[in-house]
């Protein structure tokens, strides 16, 4: 069965500073893998999703994250974080099966210091 | 597109009352997802539609919770009675084959 770790409940970090929030999957075969965002009172939003090939994956918001197979790892990633991302960030993982459901991670809750 | 829509966003009602929280999904897709949001619990998911029918409810919490898809524009979410415990965010999110999920801007239910 698909299932997703986030091992980090909650993050604070300075505006400006360096991201990176963990994801760990377990999946039988090659995963797609999404990140979502949750700001406050909204939606989940994506961010970002890798299907296959470049193993670095771009999204919106500055936001990128980069699938590791041997480690069954799918990081996401900020240079420069700014207070505006201050929110809950979730990772999933899915299933090239049609149809298959999607699991969501537990989420990380990023605090921005200013 | 105008993405997905539930209806009402919130809701306030009294214990033991009947709820109906509706989706309608983006046109075309064909998986419809109801989900449950708490701080304790955190996202669940309830039950999965597949081309309207029910794949997986085994998210549901009990006999109380029901969910349809009467055709592929439009699902619905009773809780018949409503208990305190059942206030919560529910989100509807939807997609089309192995794509990504999109979701609604959910109904925030209270229950008094």
């Amino acid at each position: 069965a698909q299932s997703v770790t986030q091992p980090d409940i909650h993050i604070t970090v300075s505006e400006g500073a360096s991201l990176e929030l963990r994801c760990n999957y377990s999946y039988g075969a090659t995963p797609y893998l999404f990140w979502y965002v949750q700001s406050p009172g909204q939606g989940l939003q994506l961010l970002l999703k890798y299907f296959s090939g470049d193993t670095l994956v771009q999204g919106i918001k500055g936001f990128e994250a980069e699938f590791k197979r041997s480690q069954s790892s799918f990081n996401l990633r900020k240079p420069s974080v700014h207070w505006s991302d201050a929110a809950e960030y979730f990772c999933a993982v899915g299933s090239h099966n049609y149809g298959q459901n999607f699991v969501f991670g537990p989420g990380t809750r990023l605090s921005v210091l200013p | 597109d105008a993405g997905v829509i539930q209806s009402p966003r919130h809701e306030v009602t009294e214990m033991g009352q009947e709820v109906t929280l509706r989706c309608k999904p983006i046109s075309g897709h064909n998986s419809l997802f109801w989900y449950r949001q708490t701080m304790m619990r955190g996202l669940e998911l309830l039950i999965y539609f597949n081309n309207n029918v029910p794949i997986d409810d085994s998210g549901m919490p009990e006999d109380r919770f029901s969910a349809k898809m009467p055709n592929a524009s439009f699902s619905t979410l009773k809780i018949q009675p409503s208990e305190p415990r059942d206030s919560a965010v529910y989100f509807c999110a939807s997609k089309q084959g192995g794509n990504e999920q999109f979701f609604g801007p959910g109904t925030r239910l209270t229950v008094l």
